[in-house]
């Protein structure tokens, strides 16, 4: 049981550049996130996704989008970008057993992404 | 919508004492709240769940209470050790999870 896997680890990005973050749990999680954290600050919520087929947007979704095929799977796409997507951006997943003993958030490793 | 205060931003206090961390949210109607701990450059990890209907969970040396009505839980760490060092972040759910800035604890040896 691996839990809540991401690649890569560490990327950097030219400006304007495109590419995909992967996110993969092998939980059978129901609900998954995006977050990023930027130096010194705590997590913002990039977008969720409630289950394949849904997703919705988080606090900070400008710049990103998703997509959410399969219950293991939620890539997150950077289509152009920009200096200010510098940052850490963590996936986790959870049951979705609302408010029950079990219902917590997993965290992948992180991946580490400089935009220049 | 959910904010999350921790306070203090940062601690030091030397090795051996007892210590609280605090954590407040806005919107009471949350489904459980996670404690979760950050070491520099890595991911989190959790360290406490508790439930919307419990008051306290301990694990170990470390044992946190939440108050839904007053908006506030806390982390209580018991005869801190170097090893404790880290970012304690504090995080309420909903239907998303809400972060706090989190705690930088340094214990001194």
């Amino acid at each position: 049981n691996a839990g809540v896997t991401q690649t890569p680890k560490f990327r950097i990005l030219k400006i304007g550049q495109s590419m995909t973050l992967q996110c993969t749990q092998d939980m059978n999680h129901n609900y998954m996130y995006w977050y990023r954290q930027d130096p010194g600050m705590g997590l913002k919520l990039i977008y969720y996704s409630v289950g394949a087929g849904i997703t919705d947007k988080g606090e900070v979704p400008n710049g990103y989008n998703v997509s959410r095929s399969t219950t293991e799977d939620f890539p997150l796409r950077l289509e152009l970008a920009a200096p200010s997507q510098t940052s850490v951006y963590f996936c986790a997943s959870r049951r979705g057993v609302a408010g029950g003993p079990r219902d917590e958030q997993f965290f992948g490793p992180g991946t580490r992404l400089t935009v220049l | 919508k959910q904010e999350v205060t921790q306070i203090p931003a940062a601690l030091s206090v030397p090795e051996g004492e007892n210590l609280v961390l605090n954590c407040s949210f806005t919107d009471s109607a949350i489904y459980n709240l996670q404690w979760f701990r950050q070491d520099p450059g890595k991911g989190l990890t959790s360290l406490l769940l508790i439930q919307s209907s419990q008051r306290e969970q301990t694990s170990g040396r470390l044992n946190a209470s939440l108050d839904k009505s007053s908006g506030r839980s806390t982390l209580y760490i018991a005869a801190s050790q170097p090893g404790d060092s880290a970012t304690y972040l504090c995080a309420v759910l909903n239907e998303k999870l809400t972060f706090g800035t989190g705690t930088r604890l340094t214990i001194i040896p």
